[in-house]
């Protein structure tokens, strides 16, 4: 069970705006920047967005990340099709010197 | 073009050991931390270990600390991970990340290779 928590599943219609949502704590969300990724089937997992609101260059705008407190969004806007994957926040976790991952979100775009 | 390519991956018996290797290309690998991150079948990812550029850091998840250790050759530019005392969770597919930036964020990572444990 992870310490930081995402909902496990998410979905959408093409065109539509989906929201996945992000909740830690003080150690981790609440002190430190939030990045995301995605995986796609059978892939290696990919950045997404980092320092809570930055696109990789190459993502396209649709995606974009905000973070308030100890909670954290990714926000996909003009739902398309290649869009469904397995999104993963994660944040840097002071006790671990290392980063936690949230427990991943799946995406359907229906 | 930047490259992380893990290999040494395979079927191992509770109580085994195994080395993964990862090799890095197209940047300067001696400037970077490196990380092991691992993903169990039908799960999420989990952080492993990690080891700054120069070795003189590094860290371990609980779940495999004492059991595991993370090392770097910079002149072969290659990360590893030596792994003993394998257990059934150990069992995932394992990838190298490079880290990155003050924020320390995951920029770049490898395909992954499999490591299945079980007698």
């Amino acid at each position: 069970q992870s310490v930081v928590t995402q909902p496990p599943s998410a979905s959408g219609t093409p065109g539509q705006r989906v929201t996945i949502s992000c909740s830690g704590s003080s150690s981790n969300i609440g002190s430190n920047t939030v990045n995301w990724y995605q995986q796609l089937p059978g892939t290696a997992p990919k950045l997404l967005i980092y320092s809570n609101n930055q696109r990789p260059s190459g993502v396209p705008d649709r995606f974009s990340g905000s973070k308030s407190g100890t909670s954290a969004s990714l926000a996909i806007s003009g739902l398309q099709s290649e869009d469904e994957a397995d999104y993963y926040c994660a944040a840097w976790e002071d006790s671990l010197s290392g980063p936690v991952f949230g427990g991943g979100t799946k995406l359907t775009v229906l | 073009e930047v490259q992380l390519v893990e290999s040494g991956g395979g079927l191992v018996k509770p109580g085994g050991s195994l080395r993964l290797s990862c090799a890095a290309s197209g940047f300067t690998f001696n400037t970077y931390t490196v990380n092991w991150v691992r993903q169990a079948p039908g799960k999420g990812l989990e952080w492993v270990s990690s080891i700054s550029s120069r070795g003189n850091y590094i860290y371990y998840a609980d779940s495999v600390k004492g059991r595991f250790s993370i090392s770097r050759d910079n002149a072969k530019n290659s990360l590893f991970l030596q792994m003993t005392s394998l257990r059934v969770e150990d069992t995932a597919v394992y990838y190298c990340a490079r880290q990155t930036g003050d924020d320390n964020y995951f920029d770049y990572w490898g395909q992954g290779t499999l490591i299945t444990v079980s007698s």
